[in-house]
Formats: structure tokens, sequence, C-alpha cells
């Protein structure tokens, strides 16, 4: 059984729209993140949340805004959708600590036509 | 710049062969380094961690590091075709986020 769900696997969505990843964790992991990574680019930090806090935003822009409803949840909505935002989206989880390991669900692909 | 890299890109080793792959920091504040395996169309996948000077072996994987240079190194002995995949390497900070910075990875490919 898959202990990080992702949802959807596969999503296309049509240029300025809104889209919301779901991500569900059954780790019993404190610590929650989302990660993008593209053909052009390595696997690249996004958010990390604590406890659902937000710990870090490396993300520049704005239209990615992460939503944490419970603790083992932490869903990822973008608005105004850009052909460049298309890429893998991956969610993860650890325990606390620059030590912990990381787990990270399957992935969702976001094609933006 | 960025604070992961890998090398090489890409590599070829014959079945049975054996693979090594490097990593260095360019960044002071790195402390703690990982290697992840990425099968294709697949999620990462922890292989090794290793936190001290050394050396770390589990079944054909070895890891080095050495924290004064911020080089870490991956050696998979009697490599397979199912060891084919995007090999990554990442790394923590002191006093982070808990945020992992990863490299480009090296595309590993096993030949039978």
């Amino acid at each position: 059984d898959p202990k990080i769900i992702q949802k959807p696997k596969y999503l296309v969505a049509v240029t300025g729209s809104e889209k919301i990843l779901i991500c569900e964790q059954y780790l019993g992991h404190n610590a929650m993140y989302w990660y993008r990574q593209s053909a052009k680019k390595p696997l690249e930090f996004m958010f990390s949340y604590s406890y659902q806090k937000l710990m870090d935003n490396q993300t520049a822009s704005s239209r990615f805004q992460p939503q944490s409803s419970k603790k083992n949840h932490l869903d990822l909505q973008i608005t105004a959708l850009k052909p460049d935002d298309s890429a893998t989206y991956f969610c993860a989880s650890s325990q606390e600590g620059e030590d912990s390991d990381y787990t990270f669900g399957s992935g969702t692909r976001l094609l933006v036509i | 710049q960025q604070k992961v890299q890998q090398s090489p890109e890409s590599l070829i080793v014959p079945e049975g062969g054996m693979a090594s792959l490097n990593c260095t920091s360019s960044d002071r504040n790195v402390d703690y380094f990982w290697w992840y395996r990425q099968h294709s169309g697949k999620s990462p996948k922890m292989l090794m961690s290793i936190f001290s000077n050394g050396e770390k072996e589990e079944g054909r994987f070895t890891v080095h590091l050495n924290k004064a240079s911020l080089h870490t190194s991956l050696h998979i002995r009697d490599s397979q075709p199912s060891d084919s995949a995007l090999y990554l390497c990442a790394a923590s900070m002191i006093s982070g986020s808990w945020q992992l910075i990863f490299g480009s990875g090296t595309q590993l490919t096993v030949m039978p």
C-alpha cells in the first residue's frame, strides 16, 4: 500500500486555469514537502511544512499556494497556470530534523497546454 | 551555480561492472548527504545516507564522504541492468528548513 498518496497521477490543464494537487501521507511524519521536477531543472524544493505550519517557501511565484487542512495532508493549489508549470510535482514527508530520511509520493504529472 | 554538483552526467557500465558516481557541494553549510535512485517514470527512492567522514556499505552499494571537501561518492559493484536509473545526490543544510537540495543526477545505464 502506498504510504504517500498523490492525486491525480496525471493532469492536463489549460493555460490560465487553476488546479489543486492532493497529497496525504500515512507514515506518521510531522514534516511534509513539495518538490517539482522538469526536464529543464533538477528536483527543486518548493515548500516545507511542519505541524501544519509553513517552514520555508522557495517558490518565487505566489501562484503556488500550499494548503494543509490536516496534519497528514498538504495540498498544492496552482493558479493562473502557464505552460512553464508543466512538470512532475512530488510530495514528500519526513520526521523533523536535517538528518531525517524523506519518503516521496509517486508524483502528479502536470501538463499545461 | 548549483549548490550540489554531480558527475558524470551519464555513465554506461557493463553488467557485473563497477559504477562510480560523484557528488560535491559548493556550500559550506551543507551537513548531511543522501543518495536516491529514480527509475524512469517513478519517484526517487532513498538508497543510502551518510553523515560522517568515511565509508558505509550496504550490499552492493558503498558510499564515501569527505566532509572537508564536501565530496561524496557512490559505488555500485556487480552492476545489474535493474540498476539502470537516474541517481540523485541530495544534501541538507545546518539549521535549514529540512529541505533537501538535489543535484541534476547521473543517468546510469547497465548494459547486459
